[in-house]
């Protein structure tokens, strides 16, 4: 079936770096969307994107839906320590998947 | 209450129990879901219900059994299950079908042994 490929699969990063991860797939699809989940919780909507090329954010986090429709990014700014936690794409097209997540630590 | 709650949070069960897991949304969406979350596997979508009626069944093995009375609640009913199973089993609910941006509870976390 298709799957959403994200990278990277974790990271360790310090407390102030900027995070970039992102997220393909080898279908296009109609909507990305971004979920973050703390541990010992369900993962909450972050960030949608409904067309090409756009750019939203939320916060210091920027998300962007590809020009191919095949991919999408999030950034994250000066990270703190309340970021930490499992963040997953989600593409829709036809059907709907998630990735299968990043890992995010920060060290303070 | 606001928003999708589970219980229970945590539950272990042998493979010959019966159990049921429970689901309910206080905000008036018409869509909700059951999802299985297991260790470095992308979520795995098990059953849709669209106003209460079931419309999507992931080839779910019968040892699952959803219920939807109404659009507010979502059981799942869990016999004769395998180690396998145990994962976290997350409900989410959305206006309509067609709107990917769920609500999540904070699941159950469920163990067979």
């Amino acid at each position: 079936g298709q799957q959403l490929n994200q990278s990277p699969q974790s990271m360790f990063i310090q407390e102030g770096e900027d995070v970039s991860m992102n997220c393909t797939s080898s279908s296009i699809f109609n909507t990305w969307l971004w979920y973050k989940q703390d541990p010992g919780e369900g993962p909450v909507l972050l960030i949608a994107l409904y067309k090409a090329g756009e750019l939203t954010s939320n916060g210091r986090l920027t998300a962007q839906f590809g020009i191919t429709r095949k991919d999408s990014f999030l950034n994250i700014s000066a990270s703190i320590p309340s970021d930490v936690g499992i963040y997953f794409c989600a593409g829709a097209g036809n059907q709907f998947y998630f990735g299968t997540g990043t890992s995010l630590t920060v060290i303070p | 209450e606001t928003g999708v709650t589970q219980t229970p949070r945590h539950l272990v069960m042998g493979m010959t129990n019966k159990k049921s897991l429970k689901c309910e949304q206080h905000l008036g969406h018409n869509a909700m879901y059951w999802y299985k979350q297991s260790a470095k596997k992308p979520l795995e979508l098990m059953f849709v219900y669209n106003f209460k009626e079931q419309t999507e069944n992931n080839s779910v093995p019968s040892r699952f059994s959803p219920e939807c009375p109404n659009s507010s609640h979502l059981f799942l009913h869990l016999h004769t299950l395998q180690p396998e199973d145990s994962a976290l089993y997350l409900c989410a609910s959305s206006q309509e079908v067609r709107d990917h941006g769920y609500t999540f509870g904070s699941g159950t976390r469920l163990t067979v042994v």
